[in-house]
């Protein structure tokens, strides 16, 4: 069975640009969440959805983040501008249900801002 | 509020070393425990989990006790092995809510 599928696994962007990280979540899966990993800050949750709809958004840092998930297999998360402050691994997990506390997570992407 | 306190790493043992790696939580109510493992370059893996009080999480050699009355969850293994070698997350989990809390985690190295 596949895992969560995230892409790129690493991007290399200047200050100013417009990142986007894409996520697919295990088929069947009805939960999604965004994180980011940092060596000062850990593993934050930024937003996770149930069924599509945004839950919980209050890790965003900023306006300047914005997560969608336009369908149950797709979600993205977009920085726009990007800051040095930005770089950090960002992952993806899914969990089966509302509820159900078991996340799988993806294997993560690694964004540097220059 | 809610937190998860881990021990600074790294932790380094030889192979066949008995492992403790500690963690204590604050939380409300009842929260369901998680150990969940990083190697290199990879996701986190759910390792093993306690849902209740007393419980006892295992998998792969590794154990865990929920331990309410010193809201305790350390990570135990009796002899570990140079691929065990990788980043050891506690976590938690209030009942009825789905945001999962994170220690700092503690990186662990074995030498042959």
């Amino acid at each position: 069975d596949a895992g969560v599928i995230q892409s790129p696994r690493h991007e290399v962007t200047e200050m100013g640009q417009e990142v986007t990280l894409r996520c697919k979540p295990i088929s069947g899966h009805n939960s999604l969440f965004w994180y980011r990993q940092t060596m000062m800050r850990g593993l934050e949750l930024l937003i996770y959805f149930n069924n599509n709809v945004p839950i919980d958004d209050s890790g965003m840092p900023e306006d300047r983040f914005s997560a969608k998930m336009p369908n149950a297999s797709f979600s993205t998360l977009k920085i726009q501008p990007s800051e040095p402050r930005d770089s950090a691994v960002y992952f993806c997990a899914s969990s089966l249900q509302r509820g159900e506390d078991t996340q799988y997570f993806g294997p993560g992407t690694r964004l540097t801002v220059l | 509020g809610n937190s998860v306190t881990q021990m600074e790493g790294p932790v380094t043992l030889s192979e066949e070393a008995f492992l403790t790696i500690n963690c204590t939580y604050t939380a409300t109510g009842y929260p369901s425990l998680f150990w969940y493992v990083q190697y290199p370059g990879e996701g986190l893996q759910l390792l093993l989990k306690a849902t209740k009080a007393d419980d006892k999480g295992s998998n792969k050699g590794f154990e865990a006790t929920y331990r309410k009355e010193t809201t305790s969850f350390h990570l135990e293994k009796g002899s570990v092995q140079v691929s065990d070698s990788a980043v050891y997350f506690c976590a938690h989990m209030n009942t009825g809510f789905q945001k999962l809390v994170f220690g700092t985690g503690t990186r662990l190295l074995v030498s042959p």
